[in-house]
């Protein structure tokens, strides 16, 4: 197993560009999250998704837009880029049910200039 | 608001030493308390979890301590050693599935 991937690892934005991280996950886990770290900040969810189909907000989602066509893939999209949204981005995922482990992928560094 | 307050922000601590990080939080709803640990340049990883209807937990060197009057739990590293180098983060969660994240506890352990 892979676990939960994303890509690319590093990307440099000007302001006003959009882009997607990708990411993607090989455990057949319903849940997946979107978080951004920020120095001093903690890790802040940006959108989650019980599972296919259905997504939701969380604490910061304005400026991401989010999908979820399979079980597999949870893309976040930047609709204009600004450079307050330099930060490293890190999706996760984690099954139905107890225990509520999450499962981080490596990140992306996102630089918006 | 933040629901979920961690301090210190970094803590150094000599080999051997016990390092502490505290955290507390705001609502009662919370059911489920992580701690992840954080190497420079990777994800977090779960270290340990409690939940609300025990007082402690304990594996190997790492234990959570709760005090649900309080609303307070905090996460003991015994014998800190060089390789527990990292950044701590502890969380709280409830039934929406959410997962909030304190801001985060830099330890540095020093030969």
């Amino acid at each position: 197993n892979a676990g939960v991937t994303q890509t690319p690892k590093f990307q440099v934005l000007k302001t006003g560009q959009s882009m997607t991280l990708q990411c993607a996950q090989d455990m057949n886990h319903e849940y997946m999250s979107w978080y951004r770290q920020d120095p001093g900040m903690g890790l802040r969810l940006i959108h989650y998704s019980v599972g296919a189909g259905i997504t939701d907000q969380g604490e910061v989602p304005n400026g991401y837009n989010v999908s979820r066509s399979t079980t597999e893939d949870f893309p976040l999209r930047l609709l204009s880029a600004a450079p307050s949204q330099t930060s490293v981005y890190f999706c996760a995922s984690r099954p139905r049910g107890l225990p509520r482990e999450q499962y981080f992928g490596p990140g992306t560094r996102l630089t918006v200039t | 608001q933040q629901q979920v307050k961690q301090s210190p922000q970094s803590l150094i601590v000599q080999k051997g030493g016990i390092s502490i990080i505290n955290c507390a939080y705001e609502n009662t709803a919370f059911d489920y308390f992580p701690w992840y640990q954080q190497f420079p340049g990777k994800g977090p990883a779960l270290l340990i979890a409690i939940r609300p209807d025990v007082s402690e937990k304990k594996e190997g060197r790492f234990t959570i301590s709760f005090n649900k009057s309080a609303k307070q739990f905090s996460l003991h590293i015994m014998d800190s050693q060089p390789g527990d180098s990292a950044t701590y983060f502890c969380a709280a969660g409830d039934n929406t599935d959410k997962l909030i994240f304190g801001t985060g506890t830099r330890l540095q352990v020093f030969p």
